[in-house]
């Protein structure tokens, strides 16, 4: 079946510096992914939608200019956190989707705990 | 806009228990509809979808049917495991293949 890679697991940083999380798609062409933010026991707050060669769009509320994604190629998206600080720490999760129809299910990554000190 | 509405949890059952956690949605359109699970630590895993009114999705015992009447989209199983505890969350598709999610739903399944 369609995998979703995401790296790191697991990320403590300092408040301040940046952190690269990596979304990979690792049997299959994605053309669009998307980052979606988890909150303890809440819902996921989709971020922004990913795609290739272009810009990513965010969603309203979130900050470009400190969420950056990068959608350099069909099988692999970055998400950097800039300048990070605690209110950052949360459980992101990038997702792909398989197929070429907006219907088509996403496949989700295991997350990134992330942990601002 | 676009939303989902699932019941708050958590809810902790009995093993072989009948489980329903209900989810109601609000969209423009025909969505397509979705159950995704997430174990502890872990991302999320389609569970079942249905893309249109009168659609049962079913897989691993669970089942939902897309009711466009009641914009409802309720999940259910007829006995419940253990292995079953983690948390499930509904949602629906919009325009440009974004998912909308419910807030999530905690089941605990007690031996």
């Amino acid at each position: 079946g369609a995998v979703v890679s995401q790296h790191p697991s697991r990320v403590i940083c300092k408040s301040g510096t940046s952190v690269k999380i990596e979304c990979r798609s690792l049997d299959f062409q994605a053309t669009t992914m998307f980052w979606y933010r988890q909150f303890p026991k809440k819902s996921l707050m989709l971020m922004a939608t990913s795609n290739e060669g272009s810009k990513a769009t965010y969603e309203q509320g979130v900050e470009k200019d400190k969420f950056l994604i990068n959608h350099a190629s069909l099988t692999l998206s970055t998400l950097t956190v800039t300048s990070a600080h605690p209110e950052d720490s949360s459980f992101y999760i990038c997702s792909a989707r398989a197929g070429g129809s907006q219907n088509s299910p996403l496949h989700f990554g295991n997350g990134t705990r992330l942990t601002v000190t | 806009g676009d939303s989902v509405t699932q019941m708050e949890g958590p809810v902790t059952l009995s093993e072989e228990a009948f489980l329903t956690i209900n989810c109601t949605y609000t969209a423009t359109g025909y969505p397509s509809l979705f159950w995704y699970v997430q174990y502890p630590g872990e991302g999320l895993q389609l569970l079942l979808k249905a893309t249109k009114a009168d659609d049962k999705g079913s897989n691993k015992g669970f089942e939902a049917t897309y009711r466009k009447e009641t914009t409802s989209f309720h999940l259910e199983k007829g006995s419940v495991q253990v292995s079953d505890s983690a948390v499930y969350f509904c949602a629906l598709s919009v325009v440009g293949g974004k998912l909308i999610f419910g807030q999530g739903t905690e089941l605990s399944v007690k031996p």
